[in-house]
């Protein structure tokens, strides 16, 4: 089984700032892991994967995210956040030895204020 | 690439109808994926079909849900005997066939029922 878990409901940051949405995951396999960012009444849009390789990986829009495999996290990042970065950011897994269903955390809303 | 399509964007139905939704998949992906999502949640996994096969069904998938994609293309979603419970949104996606591909999500179904 997988799972994912995002413990920020809510992540709060001045236009400007650092931006960091958290991610923990639990797969049997090797973990191929995803960031999906939504907008209101829209269906989510990817901004980047780790399949394998390099643990820092670059994404859309300035994002990026660290594997980190001994804490089983993969951490979104913005180094300068927007007011336009404000939406609701989904991490997701997938088991890779035998992939089929992405399996997506709760999400965390990220409100960036001018 | 035109993206995934589903329709129809919103549907309002009245308790114990039946409704179904359609979805059109970009169309070299031969992975199509049905989810619900409700308010303030993440995406939860129905199903997912390799081409015109069902690979998986989520144990979410109650007898009242069915789901087709009869020529590997587009894929119906039908409901019967519709719940409040039901009302969601719910989101199709696509992907290539390889494991490390992305979903493509289309911007979903919103269903209500009264």
């Amino acid at each position: 089984a997988q799972s994912v878990a995002q413990p920020e409901d809510q992540v709060n940051v001045a236009e400007g700032n650092p931006l960091t949405v958290k991610c923990t995951y639990s797969v049997s396999g090797n973990p191929y892991l995803f960031w999906y960012v939504q907008y209101p009444n829209r269906g989510l849009q990817f901004l980047l994967k780790y399949i394998t390789g390099d643990n820092l990986v670059k994404g859309s829009y300035g994002f990026e995210a660290e594997f980190n495999k001994s804490q089983t996290s993969f951490h979104l990042k913005k180094p300068s956040a927007l007011v336009s970065d404000s939406a609701l950011y989904f991490c997701a897994v997938r088991d890779g030895n035998s992939w089929g269903k992405l399996q997506f955390g709760a999400g965390t809303q990220v409100v960036v204020t001018p | 690439d035109t993206g995934v399509s589903q329709n129809p964007r919103h549907k309002i139905t009245k308790r114990g109808q039946n409704v179904t939704f359609r979805c059109d998949p970009i169309s070299e992906h031969n992975r199509l994926y049905w989810y619900r999502q409700t308010l303030g949640q993440g995406p939860e996994f129905l199903t997912y079909f390799q081409n015109e096969a069902q690979l998986e069904k989520s144990r979410l998938l109650s007898d009242r849900f069915s789901a087709e994609r009869p020529k590997g293309s587009f894929s119906t979603l039908e409901i019967q005997r519709t719940e409040q419970g039901d009302s969601a949104m719910y989101l199709c996606a696509s992907s290539p066939g390889q494991a490390g591909s992305p979903l493509h999500f289309g911007n979903g179904t919103r269903l209500t029922v009264t």
